[in-house]
């Protein structure tokens, strides 16, 4: 089993749908951090979170730390927003895992 | 500002040559350093991480070596590459523990033929 699950692996929207990618997790956190990976393959941070909400433009990352779960939330989606989501979580042991990704394609 | 650098970006290899991809860190001091390998359509795998100069921790045993000879440089290498190198490598850095951001470099496309 992972320490780091993502749900779904493929996810497919017409422009201006709400998406949702989730993320659960096994092991014991101090932060969750939602990355985006470019077609290119850069990978770029998004959020880093460990508690609570948070929101940047139409992107909002929440976080549940009782049940180990986080979510992912895109507002208005937009073509420009079709990327690979990785979840990743960093240990108290300082260790970093990942999930294998969510490959979102927002149709025009 | 802090900016890391990774190059190349694309290498094609034969089997049985070296291999050597660098790392180098900008605008910190002390990073914690790692170097990650992509397959297709898998999750990012943990090679190599460093906490210091010379201190290297290996998570997965391959013919693959890491190298810290100084702070902020981090270098990915092999005597000689196997087909099953070929991937998408990925340095990266963070500061300290906890509430601390992951930086990625660009990457490097690995092809072994």
């Amino acid at each position: 089993k992972n320490e780091v699950e993502q749900s779904p692996q493929n996810l497919t929207a017409q422009e201006g749908e709400f998406i949702t990618i989730n993320c659960s997790y096994s092991v014991g956190i101090s932060a969750l951090h939602w990355l985006q990976q470019h077609p290119g393959g850069g990978i770029v941070s998004l959020f880093m979170l460990s508690s609570g909400k948070k929101k940047h433009g139409r992107l909002i990352a929440t976080i549940n730390i009782q049940e180990k779960h986080s979510s992912l939330h895109i507002t208005a989606s937009h073509p420009r927003d079709s990327a690979v989501y990785i979840c990743a979580v960093r240990t108290t042991g300082n260790q970093f895992y990942f999930g294998t990704g969510t490959s979102l394609t927002v149709i025009p | 500002s802090q900016t890391i650098h990774q190059w190349p970006a694309t290498l094609v290899q034969p089997v049985g040559s070296p291999l050597s991809l660098e790392c180098t860190v900008e605008g910190t001091s002390n990073p914690n350093l790692y170097w990650y390998r992509q397959a297709a359509g898998r999750g990012l795998q943990l090679l190599f991480y460093s906490v210091g100069i010379g201190q290297i921790s290996s998570e997965v045993p391959q013919n693959l070596s890491a190298s810290r000879p100084q702070d902020r440089q981090f270098i990915l290498s092999s005597k000689k590459l196997l087909l099953s190198d070929s991937g998408f490598y990925l340095c990266a850095w963070s500061q300290g523990q906890g509430l601390s951001p992951l930086h990625f470099g660009n990457g490097t496309r690995l092809t072994v033929t």
